[in-house]
């Protein structure tokens, strides 16, 4: 099944305890970008990747790196999370440029719901 | 960034049709008009796309203005599963800025009556 999994799906932390939250597509999707929700804010992107080694910055990337190191997976790092990051995280895909019209499409993640105390 | 803006509600009884507003003035030409949803306690999922002409599927219609200002989802027979947020936005597949960078909004939160 073509999917694009999120984990953890869950996550109780503390302040300054570095963590990370994959994410992974089988689709060969060149296209990952993160998401945070948050109630009366909608969807915000954090990061966003067009390939494997490039990387670029959303509308709310203070206080998370990403790295794409190979084409199905991109995790997002908390390095020194805050309460402030507490928040829904969604991660999606799509294929890259010049797959016509269809591969733009985003395909989402269950979601990840952190909790920073 | 191209921007969208909907309305943050709507009502619906079900069985109705339901017709969700999008504006977008600063639409480019190759830009796409994507939406979304999505359900409680689950990630967006795709409804529907379309760049000039009208599109259907077995989701949705999707209706574009001219002057592709504005666009407008429908739901031609509301259910009660179809209460959700849905999101409108446009996505520019010649690989300008709106192509890797997204601006989602709040959506327009659907709720549908029995």
């Amino acid at each position: 099944e073509a999917q694009v999994t999120q984990n953890p799906r869950y996550l109780i932390t503390v302040t300054g305890k570095k963590l990370t939250v994959t994410c992974s597509q089988n689709m060969n999707h060149e296209y990952m970008s993160w998401y945070r929700q948050d109630p009366g804010l909608g969807l915000r992107q954090i990061y966003y990747s067009m390939n494997v080694e490039v990387t670029d910055k959303g509308d709310v990337p203070e206080g998370y790196k990403v790295s794409r190191k190979e084409k199905r997976n991109f995790p997002l790092i908390l390095e020194s999370p805050s309460p402030n990051q507490t928040s829904l995280y969604f991660c999606a895909s799509s294929w890259g440029l010049g797959g016509g019209s269809g591969a733009n499409v985003l395909t989402f993640g269950a979601g990840s719901r952190l909790t920073v105390l | 960034d191209a921007k969208t803006t909907q309305p943050n509600s709507m009502e619906s009884n079900e069985e109705e049709p339901v017709h969700l507003p999008c504006n977008h003035s600063t639409i480019s030409g190759t830009d796409y008009i994507h939406w979304y949803r999505q359900l409680p306690s689950q990630g967006p999922e795709y409804v529907i796309h379309g760049l000039t002409s009208n599109v259907n599927n077995r989701m949705a219609s999707l209706a574009i203005a001219e002057d592709r200002k504005s666009s407008t989802l429908i739901l031609h027979r509301a259910t009660l599963r179809d209460a959700a947020v849905y999101y409108c936005i446009l996505r520019d597949y010649a690989g300008g800025t709106s192509y890797g960078k997204l601006t989602f909004g709040q959506g327009t939160i659907l709720t549908v009556h029995p």
